[in-house]
Parts: structure tokens; sequence; C-alpha cells
């Protein structure tokens, strides 16, 4: 069964405490995505990697940390540095050789 | 400048009707467009791509792009009450990986 999975779906971090959230995919594919969805706000970009061992920042990578170990795996850390950290989290992947997006079913993200 | 502009609405239409969904662009040399649905609380999925001016239809749904204007709409025809939700807009820009999307347009079908 092919997809994206993500865990946990629900998430909660105490004030100083670095969490991570995975994101794995069967899919093969190449590139893989982080977002962050705040209400009325739509999706924001933190970082993306198009092959293993290399990611870029997005627009708000401030505060969250991401390795690309092996092609399957994304994980995003976010750290004690991200302030304001409660939103849902969405992975997302894609082939190298096309454009379209998919995403996991996301992460929710609560500060205690 | 937001890179990808949608009216968030409230859009609401009659079951039958037909719902459309607008959203512009700045980036004029941009090459990838899509429409996603999202119902609340649960992650985006994908419903059209986009890649030529013209209009591309698939079922009940029908994209529409027009780079010169840098417009691309959505047109849901015989609108169900099971599309309301809130539809994306999402950008591919020419010189990038990255995607930008839209704010998002709640959409509710009144039965």
């Amino acid at each position: 069964d092919g997809g994206i999975t993500q865990s946990p779906k629900y998430l909660f971090r105490k004030e100083g405490q670095n969490v991570t959230l995975s994101c794995e995919q069967n899919l093969n594919h190449d590139a893989m995505y982080w977002y962050r969805q705040d209400p009325g706000q739509g999706l924001r970009l933190i970082y993306y990697s198009q092959i293993v061992n290399d990611f870029q920042k997005g627009d708000i990578a401030e505060g969250y940390s991401v390795s690309r170990e092996k092609k399957e795996s994304f994980p995003l850390t976010v750290t004690s540095a991200q302030k304001n950290p409660t939103a849902f989290y969405l992975c997302a992947s894609k082939r190298q050789d096309q454009e379209t997006q998919y995403f996991g079913p996301g992460t929710r993200l609560l500060v205690l | 400048q937001k890179e990808v502009e949608q009216n968030s609405g409230p859009l609401s239409v009659p079951e039958g009707a037909i719902a459309s969904l607008n959203c512009t662009y700045s980036d004029r040399g941009s090459q990838s467009f899509f429409w996603y649905r999202q119902y609340s609380g649960k992650s985006p999925e994908l419903i059209m791509s986009i890649y030529s001016n013209g209009d591309k239809e698939d079922g009940r749904f029908t994209a529409q792009l027009n780079k010169a204007s840098q417009y691309v709409s959505l047109l849901i025809r015989d609108s169900q009450p099971s599309d309301s939700a809130t539809y994306l807009c999402a950008v591919n820009p020419f010189t990038g990986n990255q995607f930008y999307f839209g704010t998002g347009t709640s959409l509710t079908v009144i039965p």
C-alpha cells in the first residue's frame, strides 16, 4: 500500500523542548517537502529536499531543522528556537520528472 | 506582494450550481498550476493540474489558465454538498523547485 505517512497525528510540545515529526514515503519519490499551515495563511514552505543528503531552506526555516539520510524519510525537528510552533505540519513528495506534489495526512503540533 | 492570491470567501452556492474559484499569481514565468481540495482537519488532495493556456476538463471540474493575465480558475459544475471544502491554488515558478500556495477559498454548497 503506497503512500506518505506522517507520525504522530497529534504532538504536544513543552516550552524549551525539541520535537521531531516523522515523514516516510514508499512512492520512490525524489523530492520531499515540509509545510506549515496556520489558519488563514495557507501553506508556507519550511524546508525541501531534492536528493538524499541535500536540502534547502524555504521561506520560514528559522527554528526548524531537517535531515535526509534516506530517500524514503525526511524528518522535521521543531527546535526550542521556534517560538510559535502551534500549527498543522504537512509533508509532501513528488517525482523529480513530474510536477505534482502529494501530501501526507499531517501532524498537528500543540504547545502545552 | 503575495506570490499567489485567492479570494478567501466564503463562497456559497446552491446544490447543482456552478462554483467559480479564482487565483492570480505574480511570477510571469510560472509554468505549472494546481488546484487542491482540503477538507477541514485533513491534508490537501490534488484535483487538477494545468500547464498550458486554455481549459482542461476532468469530470465536473474545469481548470482555466490565462498566462497573459496571470490568472487561473477552477469551475465546479453541478456542485454537490460533498464539494464543500477549502480549495487551494498552487503555482510552481519556472525558477525553482519551490511551490507557492494561496491562502485558499472556502466553498460551501447548500443542499
